[in-house]
């Protein structure tokens, strides 16, 4: 069966400090990948997807960058955090062309 | 692109009682429609799910509906426990792309 796993949980970084975020799945070949941000009390908002290794698409323009160095890791990153990067981080595997998306746990983001 | 409306954006019932949600999209291309439930704290989950060739799917307590035409598709929840309570997220959605609702915060009261 299919896993997805995110890490860490929760992260707390001060302004201005970099982010590395990892999902990996498990189970599965050439997967859809999705990084998605939910801030508190929303909706999902997509950030970045990937349908290959080291194809990215961006649908926000922010701080944050997504790549994708092996068919089944995605990892989002930032150079510099910014207060408004907080939030709830979710990382997402689909089938190509299936549609349904199969969500990890999540990781708790706090940027002071 | 995809535009997805959910309404209400909170839901009270009394334990045992239904429920529904209602969502709209924009694009007539999406063709698959997932509705999704999360729970504090945790990543969304798929709860049931609906193709454009079909007008309704059920599953226990669960059921889809779906109007082509109008664009609008609705959650239905009977028999109402408390466990139920969560956020629930309708999506929309055309190959890779998934557009999601805002959510539906759902409380059943004991």
């Amino acid at each position: 069966s299919q896993t997805i796993h995110q890490w860490p949980a929760t992260l707390v970084q001060p302004v201005g400090s970099p982010l590395s975020l990892e999902c990996t799945v498990e189970g599965t070949s050439n997967p859809n990948l999705y990084w998605y941000r939910q801030a508190a009390g929303r909706g999902l908002q997509l950030l970045f997807y990937s349908v290959g290794i080291g194809q990215i698409s961006s649908e926000v323009p922010q701080n944050l960058s997504a790549s994708r160095p092996q068919d089944r890791q995605f990892i989002l990153s930032s150079k510099k955090l910014l207060l408004s990067d907080s939030g709830f981080y979710l990382c997402a595997w689909s089938l190509a062309g299936n549609g349904e998306q199969f969500f990890g746990p999540g990781t708790r983001l706090t940027v002071l | 692109g995809e535009n997805v409306e959910q309404h209400p954006s909170t839901l009270s019932v009394q334990e045992g009682d239904s429920a529904v949600i209602k969502c709209t999209y924009s694009d007539s291309a999406s063709n698959y429609f997932p509705w999704y439930k999360q729970e504090l704290g945790k990543g969304p989950q798929l709860i049931i799910d609906i193709r454009s060739n079909v007008g309704e799917k059920k599953d226990q307590r669960i059921a889809v509906t779906l109007n082509k035409t109008a664009k609008h598709f609705s959650l239905h929840i009977t028999e109402t426990q408390p466990e139920d309570s969560a956020v629930y997220f309708c999506a929309a959605s055309k190959s890779q792309k998934v557009t999601f609702g805002i959510g539906t915060k759902l409380q059943v009261i004991p």
